[in-house]
């Protein structure tokens, strides 16, 4: 089992470049969420998917930012223009609808705008 | 969802029970208790839930007040890898055409010492 897999790791780039996150959720799970963590503000949703449906984009920060999930097994979420107050981990979660709330985690990407 | 209260920090010798409370005075009756973890560097981990009766799993345990006002997540053995910030969570429960967000507040940040 792969769990929640995110691409890449880290990120560091200039300010105005074009950002891309990955994201591969655990086979079977129609859910993924996208959550963004920095010390000041903590851990916040940005956007989640229900069978690749975008249901609350409520969080996305601002235009700069979309998200997009093409099939069952892969989303991106990306910044552009990247600024360096989008400086942050990035963190991807799945589960499967229905029940529990119980969401597995990515590793989370460490994005660095200069 | 209802808030919930946790103390900031706590320390907690290895070997030994760490009893991490949470408030959450304003719980509805359909609101189940969940605790999630961080270790440093990684993503949110689940660890267990509940409703109304304590619950345990080879993680924790799980004990929640009769008035569901407040509860305590139990680590029965703590090792130094228990070192973390552990989340309180309270939210509706899933029903399989319904969704919803994980509200991630501050936790309480454990450090197990030697």
């Amino acid at each position: 089992d792969a769990g929640v897999i995110q691409s890449p790791r880290h990120e560091v780039t200039e300010m105005g470049q074009e950002v891309t996150l990955r994201c591969k959720p655990i086979s079977g799970h129609n859910s993924l969420f996208w959550y963004r963590q920095t010390m000041m503000r903590g851990l916040e949703l940005l956007i989640y998917f229900n069978n690749n449906v975008p249901i609350d984009d409520s969080g996305m920060p601002e235009d700069r930012f979309s998200a997009k999930m093409p099939n069952a097994s892969f989303s991106t979420l990306k910044i552009q223009p990247s600024e360096p107050r989008d400086s942050a981990v990035y963190f991807c979660a799945s589960r499967t609808s229905g029940g529990v709330d119980t969401q597995y985690f990515g590793p989370g990407t460490r994005l660095t705008v200069l | 969802d209802a808030k919930t209260t946790q103390p900031p920090s706590m320390d907690c010798a290895e070997g030994r029970a760490a009893n991490l409370p949470c408030n959450h005075s304003t719980i509805s009756g359909n609101e189940y208790v969940y605790w999630y973890r961080q270790i440093h560097s990684q993503g949110p981990q689940y660890i267990i839930h509940g409703l109304k009766n304590n619950e345990t799993n080879e993680m924790a345990s799980l004990i929640i007040t009769e008035d569901r006002k407040s509860s305590t997540l139990i680590l029965p053995h703590a090792t130094l890898r228990d070192t973390a910030v552990y989340y309180c969570i309270v939210r509706t429960s899933m029903t399989t055409d319904s969704w919803g967000k994980l509200q991630f507040g501050a936790g309480t940040q454990v450090v197990v010492t030697p």
